[in-house]
């Protein structure tokens, strides 16, 4: 069964503060997708990583891809109100399917 | 318009109807994908299109589940004689793909999400 796994599933944090979001999957893939949600939002495309050791930022966000580990992390740099959202990561299986597989997304609060 | 668009976004139905909902994916994207997503969780696949052909319809959790998207464009999910069970957010979704063999080197299907729909089943 294909699974994707993050944590920790709650983050609260202050402002200031730096953080790690991990996502683990269990099949093979080389394309992971970062999205961020907004309450009652729709899903905003983050990040796209295409191979491994694949390392991308936005502002305060950094998002790296080790295929060889199954494993992809979000790093939150001096975290800021504006970043409070659910994240999520998504891959899609080099089965050749199209579909996303969907992590349980991490809610994240940032205190102020 | 600019982004994928769904209606209606809300939906209230009775037990045993049937719904339809629409799907409006960004001009030129030829692939089209359908997702539910539960409150608190992360959205999960039903079935996706490219252009006007139903590639993969494994995530559909039942045959009272169905899909068409018959011009390749617009796309309709349809849940028959509903079931509180169904209620959730229905997203849409599309990708602009150059190739179908997205599978070479540096090919990928970045997904645009729509609005959802909010689906409530009494």
């Amino acid at each position: 069964e294909l699974k994707v796994e993050q944590n920790p599933l709650f983050l609260s944090m202050q402002e200031g503060k730096n953080y790690t979001i991990y996502c683990n999957y269990s099949t093979t893939s080389d394309r992971l997708y970062w999205y961020r949600q907004d309450p009652g939002k729709s899903l905003e495309s983050l990040f796209v990583l295409l191979s491994n050791g694949a390392v991308k930022q936005e502002g305060r966000l950094m998002a790296s891809l080790d295929t060889k580990a199954r494993l992809s992390t979000l790093h939150i740099t001096a975290a800021v109100h504006d970043l409070s959202a659910t994240y999520f990561c998504a891959l899609s299986p080099t089965s050749g399917t199209y579909k996303y597989i969907f992590g349980t997304g991490t809610r994240l609060k940032v205190l102020a | 318009g600019a982004g994928v668009s769904q209606s209606p976004r809300y939906k209230v139905t009775k037990r045993g109807q049937d719904v339809a909902l629409r799907c409006d994916p960004i001009s030129g994207h030829v692939s089209l994908y359908w997702y539910r997503q539960a409150l608190g969780q992360g959205p999960e696949f039903l079935t996706y299109f490219n252009y006007e052909a139903q590639q993969d319809k494994s995530g559909l959790p039942n045959d009272r589940f169905s899909a068409e998207r018959p011009e390749g464009s617009i796309s309709t999910l349809t849940i028959q004689r509903t079931e509180q069970r169904d209620s959730a957010m229905y997203r849409c979704a599309s990708s602009y793909i150059p190739s179908l063999d997205w599978g070479y080197s540096g090919g990928y299907n970045e997904q645009f999400f729509g609005p959802g729909t909010r689906l409530t089943v009494l």
